[in-house]
C-alpha cells in the first residue's frame, strides 16, 4: 500500500537534546511538508521541499532543520534551540510540485514530548 | 500573505442537525480550496475540494461551494451523525506553493 509513514508515533526528548522525526513516502510525490500542531490550534508550516536537495523555510522554522537527499524521505530535526518543542508533528506530500489542485496526503503524526 | 479564517469551535450539535462551518480566505489569484478532516490521534485526510470559482465539492454528504465574490468556502451537511465528530480544517494551496490551513473547528455530535 502506498502512503506516508511517520516514525516514531511517540517520542520523548530531554531538554537540550536534538531529535529527528522520520517521514517516508512511497507515493513518488515531489513535494513534502512538515507541520506543527498544538492543542486546539491549527497547523503551522515548519519547512517544505518541492524537489530533492532543495527546501524552504515555513512560518516557524527557527529551531528546526530538514534535509531532502532522497525523493521519498524528508526527516525533521528538532534542535535544542527550539524552546517549546512539545507538539504533534505532521508530515504531508503532494504529487506534483507544480499542481495546485492535488490533495495533500498526510502521515499519522509524531507526538513529541519534552521531559 | 495568503490566509484562511474559519469559524471558531467547538461546535456541538445533536444527531441529524444541519451543519455549517464558515471559511473565508485571502489569496493572490484563484487558489484551490480544500476541506480536511482529522480524527483523534491521526493525520488529516481530504474531505472535499474545489479548484475554481463556483465549483462545488462534495463527499460523504458534505458540500462546499467556491464563492469568489465572497472569498468563501463554507462546509455544510444536511444531517450530521455521531461518526462526523472530528476536527475540520479549511485550506488553500497558495501561490508560494504552500498549503495554508485555518485554525480548525472541533465538531462534536450528540446522539
Amino acid at each position: 500500500d502506498g502512503g506516508i509513514t511517520q516514525s516514531p508515533k511517540y517520542l520523548f526528548r530531554k531538554e537540550g537534546q536534538n531529535v529527528t522525526l522520520s517521514c517516508e513516502q512511497n507515493l513518488n510525490h515531489d513535494a513534502m511538508y512538515w507541520y506543527r500542531q498544538d492543542p486546539g490550534q491549527g497547523l503551522r508550516l515548519i519547512y517544505y521541499s518541492q524537489i530533492v536537495n532543495d527546501f524552504q523555510k515555513g512560518d516557524i522554522a527557527e529551531g528546526y532543520s530538514v534535509s531532502r537527499e532522497k525523493k521519498e524521505s524528508f526527516p525533521l530535526t528538532v534542535t535544542s534551540a527550539q524552546k517549546n518543542p512539545t507538539a504533534f508533528y505532521l508530515c504531508a506530500s503532494i504529487p506534483d510540485r507544480g499542481s495546485r489542485t492535488a490533495e495533500a496526503f498526510f502521515g499519522q503524526g509524531t507526538r513529541l514530548t519534552v521531559v | 500573505g495568503d490566509s484562511v479564517t474559519q469559524m471558531e469551535g467547538p461546535v456541538t450539535l445533536s444527531e441529524e442537525a444541519f451543519l455549517t462551518i464558515n471559511c473565508t480566505y485571502t489569496a493572490t489569484g484563484y487558489p484551490s480550496l480544500f476541506w480536511y478532516v482529522q480524527y483523534p490521534g491521526e493525520g488529516l485526510q481530504l474531505l472535499l475540494k474545489a479548484t475554481k470559482a463556483d465549483d462545488k465539492g462534495s463527499n460523504k454528504g458534505f458540500e462546499a461551494t467556491y464563492r469568489k465574490e465572497t472569498t468563501s468556502f463554507h462546509l455544510e451537511k444536511g444531517s450530521v451523525q455521531v461518526s462526523d465528530s472530528a476536527v475540520y480544517f479549511c485550506a488553500l494551496y497558495s501561490s508560494a506553493s504552500k498549503i495554508i490551513f485555518g485554525s480548525g473547528t472541533r465538531l462534536s455530535i450528540r446522539p
